[in-house]
């Protein structure tokens, strides 16, 4: 079964308007954590974003934000204002504490966002 | 900080012969990890090491591919004899410490495009 699931595989928005990505994930460990990252054309991969699975908040950094539902297993990313630069790859990481090797990273499929002006 | 370093940024090769990437972590960092990432499988993780010692191995795909690390700045994933189906992105990250907080994430390296012919 997959861990973690992007439905999107594109998305597309007007610029200056907000966006959400979808992510839903698959564990049983009781401790683990989400990250998003993006990938611009140029192919580096950037860290945008972290929430815990026992942050009571949910986590933001800038324009981004995090929608995060435990019970639904879904951390959806939110980009709010958004920008010509935004366009990339969005991908979606999960950790397990446990019984997911202890410190890797897995990742979803990605959602390709294009910013319209 | 110049960030996670890799090298060679492209190579093409021929099917059959032997392929070295290189990669210098980020100075301090205690974790190593190596991903390739193609548009049919996504993002997979290789290996990781830990202190320089081979954590887990599990995704390597097979004998022809090895990766070590002699010391705490310089890792090499070795592909012999290599495959067209082994052209990828190959990415190198690092990280401080497990990857438990947003202050502790992967940073990638900007990867190494291989072309097998």
């Amino acid at each position: 079964a997959q861990k973690i699931t992007q439905t999107q595989p594109g998305m597309f928005v007007q610029e200056k308007e907000a966006v959400t990505l979808d992510c839903t994930y698959d564990t049983s460990d009781p401790s683990y954590g989400l990250f998003w990252y993006k990938q611009p054309s140029s192919g580096e991969m950037i860290f945008l974003i972290y929430q815990g699975s026992y942050d009571q908040q949910n986590a933001t950094e800038g324009r981004y934000s995090l929608n995060f539902q435990k019970a639904r297993k879904s951390a959806n990313l939110v980009i709010s204002a958004s920008q010509l630069g935004d366009s990339a790859m969005y991908f979606c990481a999960m950790r397990e504490a446990f019984s997911g090797g202890y410190n890797k990273l897995i990742f979803g499929a990605g959602t390709r966002l294009a910013v319209h002006p | 900080d110049a960030g996670v370093i890799q090298s060679p940024r492209h190579e093409v090769t021929e099917m059959g012969q032997e392929v070295t990437l290189r990669c210098k972590p980020i100075s301090g960092h205690d974790y190593l990890f190596w991903y390739r990432q193609t548009m049919m499988r996504g993002l997979e993780l290789l290996i990781y090491f830990n202190n320089n010692v081979p954590i887990d191995d599990s995704g390597m795909p097979e004998d022809r591919f090895s990766a070590k690390m002699p010391n705490a700045s310089f890792s090499t994933l070795k592909i012999q004899p290599s495959e067209p189906r082994d052209s990828a992105v190959y990415f190198c990250a690092s990280s401080l410490g497990v990857l438990s907080s947003g202050a502790n994430v992967l940073t990638f390296g900007a990867g190494s495009r291989l072309t097998v012919l």
